[in-house]
């Protein structure tokens, strides 16, 4: 079974900060099999990136995806006052299917 | 509106059994692949259980193998998880999520549930 590590575990930064969120797995993951999810308190996870650099629908453009094999980044340019949640990978596996979650990284406020 | 929101939840004794609905309007649900995913308080998400658009390939977390079952009706536009058999681990909220539909599949879920909760204790 793949295991996704993400780092930071929390991230203090800023409005108008970049943040780069860090999602690492334990073997190489297709790219097209990893998604970022955004999670804010109460609330369902949101799709924010699929297929590692694609953006989901009605997502803003300062979201962005990167990385292949066992590393992936999502990257926030700056960072806006609703963007403080928490960020989790996820990756796709088939035959038999297989999703896994990565612990999340949480984004606060510094 | 695509929508999707779940009920059935509350509170249950270990070993008992729960049936969780997911009630799916604003899209074509029988075009989709639907899951379960539950989160624990305070922790991470944890996949739970796959069905496919008519029902046929079901897949499960070893987690939770022999113990709950996935299904769906079409005609009703709903997706169910019958849980038996339920341990204090098993407490959580529970999304239905479906999955994205993409050239290449993605294994991403881009419409979730508000969730229900499950809580397992005597």
């Amino acid at each position: 079974e793949i295991v996704l590590t993400q780092s930071p575990g929390t991230l203090s930064l800023s409005p108008g900060e970049r943040a780069t969120l860090s999602c690492r797995a334990s073997q190489s993951v297709s790219s097209s099999y990893l998604a970022w999810y955004q999670q804010k308190p109460g609330q369902a996870p949101r799709l924010l990136i699929y297929g590692a650099s694609s953006r989901a629908t009605g997502i803003p453009d300062r979201f962005s995806g990167s990385g292949s094999g066992t590393d992936f980044t999502l990257t926030i340019s700056r960072l806006e006052p609703e963007d403080f949640a928490v960020y989790y990978c996820q990756q796709y596996g088939s035959s038999p299917r297989r999703i896994t979650f990565g612990p999340g990284t949480k984004v606060d406020i510094k | 509106e695509v929508q999707l929101v779940e009920s059935g939840g509350g509170l249950v004794q270990p070993g008992g059994s729960l049936r969780l609905s997911c009630a799916a309007s604003g899209f074509t649900f029988s075009s989709y692949e639907m899951n379960w995913v539950r989160q624990a308080p305070g922790k991470g998400l944890e996949w739970v259980s796959y069905i496919s658009s008519s029902g046929s390939t079901i897949y499960y977390a070893d987690s939770v193998k022999g113990r709950f079952t996935i299904s769906r009706d079409n005609a009703k536009n709903s997706l169910y998880l019958q849980m038996n058999s339920l341990r204090a681990e098993d407490t959580a909220v529970y999304y239905c999520a479906r999955d994205k539909i993409t050239m290449i599949p993605s294994g991403a879920f881009d419409i979730w549930g508000q969730g229900t909760m499950v809580t397992v204790s005597s």
